[in-house]
């Protein structure tokens, strides 16, 4: 099956700094790609939409300015979580969609485990 | 709007068991529907998914689901679990011409004791 990958796998970091995050997609190109958050013992929240060369489109209640995602290429999302505080501390998994062919599926990360101390 | 119901939070299970997760949907249109794995600390991978065509879809590690559009239902199976199985599953539905978007169930954990 495709493969996505995440970087970094968690991150520990002090309140007020700024935390990126990557998504790629291995073996194939994705013209969506999304990004959820998980609490724990939760399902995932969709946070937003990334579409390649475009802005991102977010779900209601996510703050754009806090929660930064650019779509450079077909294969590389990335998120930055601006002025983290501990509240922002979570799991945050991305997905990448294929859609050609009529199989239309997303392919998740691993993930990324973010502590804001 | 569209919403998904995984009617059981934990399922605790013998080990050789069978097993039924159930899942249910609301949709006014058409769907896509998928049963994801979640292992701890880990993303999620895709058991198998229902796009068009036969209703028994088969994936992987011997899971299998039935598309039951009368029912709006899309119970995942296993007719003998393992150890391995232990896990978090999400089913999850995608609405056509929602731009991909999946919109997921609330999860059921899976605990199969020896």
């Amino acid at each position: 099956g495709a493969v996505v990958s995440q970087h970094p796998s968690r991150v520990i970091c002090k309140s007020g700094t700024s935390v990126k995050i990557e998504c790629r997609s291995l073996d194939f190109q994705a013209t969506t790609m999304f990004w959820y958050r998980q609490f724990p013992k939760k399902s995932l929240m969709l946070m937003a939409t990334s579409n390649e060369g475009s802005k991102a489109t977010y779900e209601q209640g996510v703050e754009k300015d806090k929660f930064l995602i650019n779509h450079a290429s077909l294969t590389l999302s990335t998120l930055t979580v601006t002025s983290a505080h501990p509240e922002d501390s979570s799991f945050y998994i991305c997905s990448a969609r294929t859609s050609g062919g009529g199989k239309d599926t997303q392919y998740f990360g691993p993930g990324t485990r973010l502590t804001v101390l | 709007a569209q919403s998904v119901t995984q009617l059981d939070s934990q399922v605790p299970v013998f080990e050789e068991a069978p097993v039924e997760l159930r899942c249910n949907y609301s949709s006014s249109v058409s769907v896509y529907l998928f049963w994801y794995v979640q292992y701890p600390n880990q993303g999620l991978q895709l058991l198998l998914k229902y796009l068009s065509g036969s209703t028994l879809v088969k994936g992987i590690n011997g899971f299998e689901a039935e598309f039951n559009k009368s029912q709006t239902s899309f119970h995942l199976r296993k007719p003998s679990v393992h150890i391995s199985d232990t896990a978090e599953y999400f089913c999850a539905v995608m609405e056509s011409g929602q731009g991909g978007k999946l919109i997921f169930g609330q999860g059921t954990e899976l605990s199969v004791k020896p």
